[in-house]
């Protein structure tokens, strides 16, 4: 049973830029939660999707969306890259109604330069 | 918002017994969590508490009082490869998300 997975592994863009990451759930979960880790810093909610709908929202602009598929995978898309955008993009998955089961993907690792 | 704090940093001697402490203030309370994650790495799932008290898994316990806004995640028998940061993360009542500490650097020392 393969775990929450992620692509790309890295990935460097110029300020300005647009990146979109990946991230395919694990089996059976269907409930998507998107991360921000800088370094030395714990990771910070950007969004939840479920059922295709963005459920919640952190603190982060308009810049950062997302999407879920009808297979529960999910896009996260970042417009007019930043410097500070530069971090660790942590995808992490749970069963609906399992709150104490929620598991993360090896991450992407951002560097915008 | 979510206040939440741990010590940055903690050495021990191999063998020996670690104890994070994590501070909490958050909207309400549904749970908290400790992860493991090493360097580079995604946060690996260690423990879950939501009623007070003590939960032992193997070498690691983790401990809550919600009254008083405080759990602990003790390390036992330390090993090298325990070498990692270790956060601490809060579910606030109604809320989907988990608010995460900045974590623990925890280094073991043979």
């Amino acid at each position: 049973d393969a775990g929450v997975t992620q692509s790309p592994t890295h990935l460097i863009k110029t300020r300005g830029q647009q990146v979109t990451l990946r991230c395919s759930p694990k089996s059976g979960h269907d409930t998507v939660s998107w991360y921000q880790q800088a370094l030395g810093q714990g990771p910070q909610f950007i969004f939840q999707y479920y059922e295709e709908e963005e459920r919640q929202r952190g603190n982060f602009p308009d810049r950062f969306s997302g999407h879920q598929f009808p297979n529960y995978s999910s896009e996260l898309n970042v417009n007019a890259l930043l410097l500070g955008d530069s971090a660790l993009y942590l995808c992490a998955s749970r069963p609906q109604g399992a709150e104490e089961t929620q598991y993360f993907g090896p991450g992407t690792r951002l560097l915008v330069l | 918002g979510q206040n939440i704090d741990q010590p940055t940093e903690m050495t021990a001697t191999e063998g020996a017994i670690v104890q994070i402490n994590c501070t909490y203030q958050t909207s309400g309370f549904n749970g908290l969590f400790w992860y493991q994650q090493h360097a580079g790495e995604a946060p690996t799932f260690l423990s879950y508490n939501v009623l007070d008290g003590l939960e032992e898994k193997g070498r690691f316990s983790s401990f809550l009082s919600r009254s008083k806004g405080y759990s602990y995640l003790l390390l036992k028998e330390l090993q090298m490869k325990d070498s990692a940061s270790y956060l601490c993360a809060v579910r606030p009542s109604n809320d989907y998300k988990l608010s995460f500490g900045a974590g623990t650097t925890v280094t073991v020392r043979a």
